[in-house]
This record gives structure tokens, C-alpha cells and sequence, in this order.
């Protein structure tokens, strides 16, 4: 059952503190996104992979960071630098330009 | 001036009708479109890609494109209470490789 998991599903964070997010696809895809989404706003691009070990900053960049180790997976780590980390945040793989999304994962800072 | 743009909305469409949804944007080397429906609280999910001029139907969507006014925009016919969601737009450019860029998105509601 192909697909893309992102774990958890909601996420609490005490502020400080580093916080790290899950993405997986078993998809065979290339390339791989973080975007942001807060309420009633569009996306926006954190980080992309197009291949494993090289990863590019997106345009919200700052206070998050990201490794491309292996071609299925691409964590997130949301640092004690970004200053306002609620959201709603969502992993996304592709092939061409066709891209798919996980369920995504709501972090909340306490 | 944003890449893409949407009309937030939201758009009230009765049962059975068609709903119309626009998306501009401003970078002439865009070369691939997408529509994305996303429900409350969920992930977006692809429902209409679409490369070059002129109408894809896909079921009761249809997507339209015209680069030269550069506008893409989105037809659900026999509109269903089903579809009530946001509807993003999202344009990928050539030259971004397989970078998206995201309209706000236009709110449907489909009321019985």
C-alpha cells in the first residue's frame, strides 16, 4: 500500500524546545517537501529534497532544519528559533511535478 | 503582488449547480497547473493537473487553461455538498524544478 506517512498526527511543544517531524513515502519519489499552513492560509514552502543528501531552503526557511539520508525519508526538525512554530505542517513527495502529500502533523507550542 | 492568487471566498453554490473558481498568476514561464481540494483539518489532495491551453475534464471537474491571460481555472458541475472545501491552486515554473507555488485558496460551499 503505497503512500506517504507523517507521524505524529498532533504534537505539543514546550517553548525551547526542539521538536522533530516524521515524513516516510514508500513511493519511489525523488523529491520531497515540508510546507507550513496556518489557519486559513495557503502553503508555504520550508524545505525541498530533489535527491538524497542535497536539500534546499524553500521560502520560510529560518529556525527549521531538515536531512535527506535515505530516498524515503526526509525529517523535520523544528528548532526553539522559530519563533512562531503553530501550525499545521505537511510532507509532500514527487516524481515529475506531480505532487502528493502526507496526512500532516498539527504541532502546537505550549 | 502574489505569484498566485485566489479569491478566498467563500462561494455559495446550491446543490446541482456549477461552481466556478478562478486562479491568476504572474510568472509568464509557468508551465504546469494543479488543483488541489482540501477538507477541514485534513491534507490537500490532487484532483486536476493540466500542461497546455484549453479545457481537461476529469468526471465533474473540469480545468481550464489560458497562459497567455494567464489564468487556470476550475468547473464543478452537479455541485454536491460533498464538495464544500478549499480548493488551492498551485503553479509549478520551469525553471523552479519541482518547486509549487501556492494560491491562498477559494472556500466552496455546496448548500443542499
Amino acid at each position: 500500500d503505497g503512500g506517504i506517512t507523517q507521524s505524529p498526527k498532533y504534537l505539543f511543544r514546550k517553548e525551547g524546545q526542539n521538536v522533530t517531524l516524521s515524513c516516510e513515502q514508500n513511493l519511489n519519489h525523488d523529491a520531497m517537501y515540508w510546507y507550513r499552513q496556518d489557519p486559513g492560509q495557503g502553503l508555504r514552502l520550508i524545505y525541498y529534497s530533489q535527491i538524497v543528501n542535497d536539500f534546499q531552503k524553500g521560502d520560510i526557511a529560518e529556525g527549521y532544519s531538515v536531512s535527506r539520508e535515505k530516498k524515503e525519508s526526509f525529517p523535520l526538525t523544528v528548532t526553539s528559533a522559530q519563533k512562531n512554530p503553530t501550525a499545521f505542517y505537511l510532507c509532500a513527495s514527487s516524481t515529475r511535478s506531480e505532487q502528493f502529500f502526507g496526512p500532516g502533523t498539527r504541532l502546537t507550542v505550549l | 503582488q502574489k505569484e498566485v492568487e485566489q479569491n478566498s471566498g467563500p462561494l455559495s453554490v446550491p446543490e446541482g449547480a456549477i461552481a466556478s473558481l478562478n486562479c491568476t498568476y504572474s510568472d509568464r514561464g509557468s508551465q504546469s497547473f494543479f488543483w488541489y481540494r482540501q477538507y477541514s483539518g485534513k491534507s490537500p489532495e490532487l484532483i486536476m493537473s493540466i500542461y497546455s491551453n484549453g479545457d481537461k475534464e476529469d468526471g465533474r471537474f473540469t480545468a481550464q487553461l489560458n497562459k497567455a491571460s494567464q489564468y487556470v481555472s476550475l468547473l464543478i458541475r452537479d455541485s454536491q455538498p460533498s464538495d464544500s472545501a478549499t480548493y488551492l491552486c498551485a503553479v509549478n515554473v520551469l525553471t523552479a524544478g519541482n518547486k509549487l507555488t501556492f494560491g491562498g485558496g477559494t472556500r466552496v460551499l455546496v448548500k443542499p
